[in-house]
């Protein structure tokens, strides 16, 4: 089955970038998400790619995939401490309309 | 959140207990799914729906049931509460394949 592996915990300085980096298992076609979880509340989507492509930028978002090697990041540029939050990585396979999470990263953002 | 309304947004429950989690959107969508999420684990797939009449189990279906009578209301049922089961609960949304998926703001439920 299909399985997502995330890094649990990053710290950075305010000003600084951030990168979130997430593996996947499924080597079919794929759709690949980041979801953003600030403390007691529910999930906002952020960015997403599709596997025919390597890069999406959105803003201060970056999303790198390597089909390869099956790794994907989230670069998050001048990160500021509204930036503090869990990201989960969340991948939808070809031909499925689930989604499987990764355990999330907890970004801290410090002054 | 995308016009998806979960409630009760917090609750207690004692063990052996039942009650209804409910979720309704505005947003016409056919996908509608419940996920549940427990500390430091990521959201696992508790049931989802392809449309009206349509359900199916997910990852950990165990102890919930789910029915979709219309498009916009797709209620958790938790029959004999258990410990295992407090959560937090989160109802989403989708137009199925290919797509995005937008998620409510959660249901807190503790089972004591």
């Amino acid at each position: 089955g299909e399985d997502v592996e995330q890094s649990l915990f990053l710290s950075v300085r305010e000003g600084d970038s951030s990168v979130i980096n997430c593996t996947y298992t499924d080597s079919s076609s794929t759709y690949l998400y980041w979801y953003k979880q600030e403390p007691g509340a529910g999930l906002q989507l952020l960015t997403y790619i599709f596997s025919n492509m390597d890069m999406k930028q959105d803003q201060r978002l970056t999303v790198l995939l390597n089909k390869k090697d099956k790794h994907l990041s989230l670069r998050i540029a001048d990160t500021q401490t509204g930036d503090s939050a869990i990201y989960f990585c969340a991948e939808m396979p070809s031909g499925y309309s689930t989604l499987t999470f990764g355990k999330g990263t907890m970004l801290l953002v410090s002054p | 959140n995308a016009g998806v309304t979960q409630t009760p947004k917090f609750r207690i429950l004692k063990i052996g207990q039942s009650m209804t989690l409910q979720c309704t959107q505005d947003m016409n969508h056919n996908y509608m799914y419940w996920y549940r999420q427990d500390p430091g684990m990521g959201l696992k797939l508790i049931y989802y729906s392809v449309g009206a009449g349509i359900t199916d189990k997910g990852e950990v279906p165990n102890g919930y049931n789910v029915s979709r009578s219309t498009t916009e209301d797709f209620p958790l049922r938790l029959e004999l509460a258990a410990p295992s089961q407090t959560s937090v609960y989160f109802c989403a949304i989708g137009q199925g394949l290919r797509n995005t998926i937008y998620f409510g703001e959660g249901s807190w439920l503790t089972v004591v």
